[in-house]
C-alpha cells in the first residue's frame, strides 16, 4: 500500500490567494483526518469525516478554511483567502476504524503564505 | 515530558542506552493511548497503542507503561539506535466515543554517538 498520498509537499503562496491541499487515504479506511501542525500549537485536528461524511469540524479556524470529501478516496482543504498566519504543515490522516484507532499520516504540505 | 511554545523537551541519549520518554496525560476519561514518532519532514508514524485496561504493552524494541493512578504514560526504547532520533508525542483518546485524539506537545530524543 502505497501510504496515505499528500499533495503538494511544499506550497508558497501570496496573502489573499485560494490554496487547495489534497488527500488520498489509504484504500478501505472509512475515517479522514486534517491536522495542522506549528511549532507554537502543536498538532491540532481541524475536521474529520466518516465515511465521507463530515463529523466533526470544530477545529477549523475560521470560515476561509473548508474541507471536502466526495468520494472515499479523495479529500480537499481548501483556505481561501490565504493569511501570513496561515502557514504551518498540513497532514491528512487516515484510519480503518474512526477515532479511537490508530491514524495513518501522510508527508505532510507545508504551506507558506507571504 | 510536556511543553507548551516554541521549545520542545528534548532528551539526549548514548547510543546502546535505554530511552524513557514520559508523557503525562489530563483527561481522566481517556482510555485509548497511543505513542507516535514523527521524524524530520515527515508525519507521524504510529509505534505502540495501549488501551487503558493494561498497564503494560510490549512491541519490538519498545514498551509503553500506563499509570492510570497518576495519569501518566511512558515510552522505553530499548538499546537506541540513530535511527530513533525523532520527535516522540503522546495521544489519548476516549475510545468509547467518537471524540478528538489529543496529542501532546512532543518530547525530541537526541543521540549520542
Amino acid at each position: 500500500d502505497a501510504g496515505v498520498i499528500q499533495s503538494p509537499r511544499h506550497e508558497v503562496t501570496e496573502m489573499g490567494q485560494e490554496v487547495t491541499l489534497r488527500c488520498k487515504p489509504i484504500s478501505g479506511h472509512n475515517s479522514l483526518f486534517w491536522y495542522r501542525q506549528t511549532m507554537m500549537r502543536g498538532l491540532e485536528l481541524l475536521i474529520y469525516f466518516n465515511n465521507n461524511v463530515p463529523i466533526d469540524d470544530s477545529g477549523m479556524p475560521e470560515d476561509r478554511f473548508s474541507a471536502k470529501m466526495p468520494n472515499a478516496s479523495f479529500s480537499t482543504l481548501k483556505i481561501q483567502p490565504s493569511e501570513p498566519r496561515d502557514s504551518a504543515v498540513y497532514f491528512c490522516a487516515s484510519s480503518p476504524q474512526g477515532l479511537g484507532e490508530k491514524l495513518f499520516f501522510g508527508s505532510g504540505t507545508q504551506l507558506s503564505v507571504l | 515530558g510536556e511543553s507548551v511554545g516554541l521549545h520542545l523537551p528534548t532528551l539526549s541519549v548514548q547510543e546502546g542506552d535505554n530511552s524513557i520518554i514520559n508523557c503525562a496525560y489530563s483527561n481522566s476519561a481517556s482510555d485509548y493511548f497511543i505513542w507516535y514518532k514523527q521524524e524530520s519532514g515527515k508525519g507521524p508514524q504510529f509505534i505502540i497503542d495501549i488501551r487503558s485496561n493494561m498497564d503494560k504493552r510490549q512491541g519490538q524494541r519498545v514498551t509503553v507503561l500506563l499509570n492510570k493512578t497518576v495519569k501518566h504514560l511512558s515510552l522505553q526504547i530499548a538499546a537506541t539506535q540513530p535511527g530513533d532520533s525523532a520527535v516522540y508525542f503522546c495521544a489519548e483518546s476516549p475510545y468509547s466515543s467518537a471524540s478528538k485524539i489529543i496529542f501532546g506537545s512532543g518530547t525530541r530524543l537526541s543521540i549520542r554517538p
